[in-house]
């Protein structure tokens, strides 16, 4: 089976532009969160998704937004970009919510703002 | 808020050795979930291995072990024979075993880099 997939590797951006990330989860998984990854941290996380509906928001920006479509992919959309969000942004699925469910991750969209 | 710390931001070990990469946690849970993370050049996070906090039994997987300290909040990984492929970054995470919320998210420390020497 395929791993989760995002979309696309990598993405230059200008400052105050607009940037949707993509994002498909295993096969039968339901849940779908994002993870900003600055260079040289741990990620942190930004949004769950569950069954379509917003299950848990880390502490971003209301730049920072994001949807579950009904075949559980997902899209991260971030506006009015600033250097700042240069940052590897990561997917992790994972079949629910439920506590003893791992999430799997993606490999990541590099995204750089100039 | 729950909070990882790596202290070790960067460590290296001879091929073949043993390694130990340190952890802990400041949290006021009783059960929750730790783990240890791989992330290579590729950048893909790859889980390592999981401890349950009600378990006292430390987990295992082939060449990586844990030593779990509930009372201390301390995490640690140990690698055993190391290998030229375990070089990467490795992160501990921490996750809440409580529902709902943002409490089913990853927190993880800032990252341990490792080096294997041939």
């Amino acid at each position: 089976d395929a791993g989760v997939t995002q979309s696309p590797t990598h993405l230059i951006k200008t400052r105050g532009q607009h940037v949707t990330l993509r994002c498909s989860p295993i096969s039968g998984h339901k849940s779908v969160s994002w993870y900003q990854q600055v260079l040289g941290q741990g990620p942190q996380f930004i949004f769950q998704y569950y069954e379509k509906e917003e299950r848990g928001r880390g502490n971003f920006p209301d730049r920072f937004s994001a949807r579950q479509f009904p075949n559980y992919s997902s899209e991260l959309n971030v506006n009015a970009l600033l250097l700042g969000d240069s940052a590897l942004y990561l997917c992790a699925s994972s079949p629910r919510t439920d506590r003893s469910y791992e999430q799997y991750f993606g490999p990541g969209t590099r995204l750089t703002v100039t | 808020a729950q909070t990882v710390t790596q202290s070790q931001p960067e460590m290296s070990v001879q091929e073949a050795e043993t390694v130990t990469l340190s952890c802990t946690y400041d949290t006021s849970e009783s059960d929750y979930y730790l783990f240890w993370y791989k992330q290579p050049p590729s950048r893909q996070m790859i889980l390592v291995i999981r401890q349950e906090a009600y378990k006292q039994q430390n987990a295992t997987e082939n060449r990586f072990s844990v030593n779990f300290q509930k009372a201390a909040k301390s995490f640690s990984l140990k690698i055993s024979d190391s290998q030229l492929g375990d070089a990467a970054m490795y992160f501990c995470a921490y996750r809440s075993a409580n529902s709902g919320g943002s409490n089913y998210k990853l927190t993880f420390g800032k990252g341990t880099l490792l080096t294997v020497n041939p």
